[in-house]
């Protein structure tokens, strides 16, 4: 089944923590993203990738990591998280030309920082 | 920076009704996309029209596109209580390679 995979789907963890959000999708995608909900803020960027190798910031990407050293994966690293960083995360991923396909999301993973 | 903006931010009616969504963006588009999330779930895209494309249809799904005013339009005919979601709008520019979500229309179908 095509699918986006996230994991973990819940978390609570404690200020300054690091942690690492996976992201995996087996469609072979180029484009990857990830983004968080925020209540009455919609969905934000965080970083993208167009390719292996190849990522860049989205709108709100302070206080966070990416890497993409394999084309399936695009693990969200959190340094050391902050309470701001309560949120809902999605990992997205989409065919070549990125934004210029539909995307296909994750399920999400609702993280709580203490 | 939200291009996207749904309107309204909320709506409710009842099985059977129509149901009309809007959003306003702000920059020249290459495409808009909709898509739909039910409570804390992932969200599935539903429609995508391009910049030189004025109406798609899908299904009970019919989606305009007016890039004189800037907006769009997302309508749900004979609205089921399964339709009840949340529903984005998603930019895309042709000077970047983000796609700008709004904040959404929480619409509720009522039995």
């Amino acid at each position: 089944e095509a699918q986006v995979t996230q994991n973990p789907r819940y978390l609570i963890t404690v200020t300054g923590k690091k942690l690492t959000v996976t992201c995996s999708q087996n469609m072979n995608h180029e484009y990857m993203s990830w983004y968080r909900q925020d209540p009455g803020l919609g969905l934000r960027q965080i970083y993208y990738s167009m390719n292996v190798e190849a990522t860049d910031k989205g709108d709100v990407p302070e206080g966070y990591k990416v890497s993409r050293k394999e084309k399936r994966n695009f693990p969200l690293i959190l340094e050391s998280p902050s309470p701001n960083q309560t949120s809902l995360y999605f990992c997205a991923s989409s065919p070549d030309r990125g934004i210029f396909n539909e995307q296909f999301f994750g399920p999400g993973t609702r993280l709580t920082v203490l | 920076s939200q291009q996207g903006e749904e309107d309204p931010q909320a709506l409710s009616i009842q099985e059977g009704e129509n149901a009309t969504m809007n959003c306003s963006y702000k920059t020249s588009i290459n495409n808009l996309q909709w898509y739909r999330q039910n409570s804390g779930r992932g969200l599935v895209h539903l429609i995508l029209i391009r910049s030189n494309e004025r109406e798609k249809h899908s299904g009970r799904l019919r989606v305009t596109l007016d890039t004189s005013k800037k907006s769009s339009s997302l309508l749900i005919t004979a609205s089921r209580a399964a339709d009840t979601a949340s529903y984005f709008c998603a930019t895309a520019s042709y000077n970047t390679d983000k796609l700008i979500f709004g904040t959404g229309t929480r619409l509720q179908v009522f039995p």
